[in-house]
């Protein structure tokens, strides 16, 4: 079956600092890997999308990193903001385009 | 741009009661789709449609119905409302099932079933 799993589940950082998610599947035939923000009561918004040959995708502040040999996947956020703070899904689309979803990292930023 | 948009943004129902959540989308999308987000869970697909007039169903469509008589519109039937369906609910489009583009998300329905 396939699966995603994030890591870590939770967690607290300080405004300025930075932090990097995790994202391990077991997902194959695999097709491309999308990283989402959630914030509170909102639907997810799209933020990278990364297919097998791309190791690095950047979009402002946000870099995912993909390592389609050992399927994992990172979410590095640098000089955080609160507006940072939100939940973090990646999502992981299989050659039949059937997706994937993670439960997700909520990311707490504070002053 | 109002990109995909849901009603109501919450709904209280009791036990066996009918109800449709509405979904609409103004980029001529072709592919749309429903999901329940429970807590501690990825989000589950229940319905997608591949076009109008095109529907199929998902890893959860038990309780669920759907129709696509239009590019716009996506809405969900709860046929007869169970404690079990209470969840937030998305919908989502995207310009088809087989490309690399994002799908778009509405802000999601708080449905709680008494």
């Amino acid at each position: 079956k396939n699966q995603v799993e994030q890591s870590p589940q939770s967690l607290i950082i300080l405004e300025g600092k930075n932090c990097t998610l995790q994202c391990n599947y077991t997902v194959s035939p695999f097709s491309n890997l999308r990283w989402y923000k959630q914030d509170t009561g909102r639907g997810p918004v799209s933020l990278t999308i990364m297919t097998f040959s791309e190791n690095t995708k950047s979009n402002g502040r946000y870099t995912a990193t993909l390592d389609a040999d050992t399927k994992q996947s990172s979410l590095h956020i640098t000089a955080s903001q609160l507006s940072d703070s939100a939940s973090y899904i990646c999502v992981v689309s299989a050659s039949d385009y059937k997706l994937s979803f993670g439960a997700g990292t909520t990311v707490t930023v504070r002053a | 741009n109002a990109g995909v948009t849901q009603t109501p943004k919450f709904q209280v129902l009791k036990t066996g009661q009918s109800m449709t959540l509405q979904c609409a989308q103004d980029m001529n999308h072709e592919y749309m789709s429903w999901y329940r987000q429970d807590p501690g869970m990825g989000l589950r697909l229940i319905h997608y449609s591949v076009g109008a007039g095109i529907t199929d169903q998902g890893e959860v469509p038990n309780g669920y119905n759907v129709s696509r008589s239009t590019t716009e519109d996506f809405p969900l039937r709860l046929l007869s409302a169970a404690p079990s369906q209470t969840s937030v609910y998305f919908c989502a489009s995207s310009y088809n099932s087989q490309s690399n583009q994002p799908q778009h998300f509405g802000d999601g329905t708080r449905l709680s079933i008494l």
